[in-house]
């Protein structure tokens, strides 16, 4: 079935270093990827998404790339500052985007200052 | 707007119980879903609903059922607990016509199963 691999599980940096998580997807016909953000205790929140037209997005601090060929796409996070600590959920869309999602596993980062 | 609501946030079962998670949205989306997130395991789709009417299997639907009572609410039904489905569960919604596909979740419900 369809599956989405992330790396690493966990992530520590130094404030102010940069940050890069990656995913791989199986199904060639997902075209939407989104980031969540989990504070401890919280409910996942959207940080950035990306359709399959388009190689990479930014939004401040925060960018996205993707690599369909490859089934590759990656969060990068610069300036990193502790507010930034959480965990971090790729997803792919199963086929076409609006549907279900498939999360990794998430990504434990820690920004210590 | 109070977006996605979850009842109740925490429960505790006995082995072999029954019990219904509720969940409701008051943005008017069509696609409604069902998680459970267990440590280290991510979010695993359990169900989900791409309009009022229909439901689908994710990866995860043994030992549950759903109902999408109308177009704002969807129910996850346990029919006989199992400590294996102590998790936390997360309703989630997203308007899947819409430019913006991004999926809104719920406060959770955290169970656990004695």
């Amino acid at each position: 079935g369809e599956n989405v691999e992330q790396h690493p599980s966990t992530l520590s940096v130094q404030e102010g270093d940069s940050a890069v998580i990656k995913c791989t997807y199986s199904d060639s016909a997902s075209n939407y990827f989104p980031w969540y953000k989990q504070e401890l205790g919280k409910r996942p929140q959207l940080i950035i998404d990306i359709r399959s037209n388009v190689g990479e997005k930014k939004d401040q601090r925060i960018a996205v790339t993707l690599n369909k060929t490859a089934k590759h796409f990656s969060l990068h996070i610069t300036e990193t500052q502790p507010e930034d600590s959480a965990v971090y959920f790729c997803a792919a869309s199963r086929g076409q985007a609006g549907t279900a999602l498939i999360f990794g596993k998430g990504t434990t980062l820690s920004v210590s200052s | 707007n109070a977006g996605v609501t979850q009842t109740p946030k925490f429960q505790v079962l006995k082995t072999g119980q029954s019990m219904t998670l509720q969940c409701a949205q008051d943005m008017n989306h069509n696609s409604m879903y069902w998680y459970r997130q267990d440590p280290g395991m991510g979010l695993r789709l359990i169900y989900y609903s791409a309009s009022e009417g229909t439901t689908d299997k994710g990866e995860v639907p043994n030992g549950y059922n759903v109902s999408r009572l109308n177009k704002r609410e969807f129910s996850l039904r346990l029919e006989s607990a199992a400590p294996s489905q102590t998790s936390v569960y997360f309703c989630a919604s997203t308007l899947s016509d819409s430019p913006n596909y991004e999926q809104y979740f719920g406060p959770g419900t955290r169970l656990t199963v004695t």
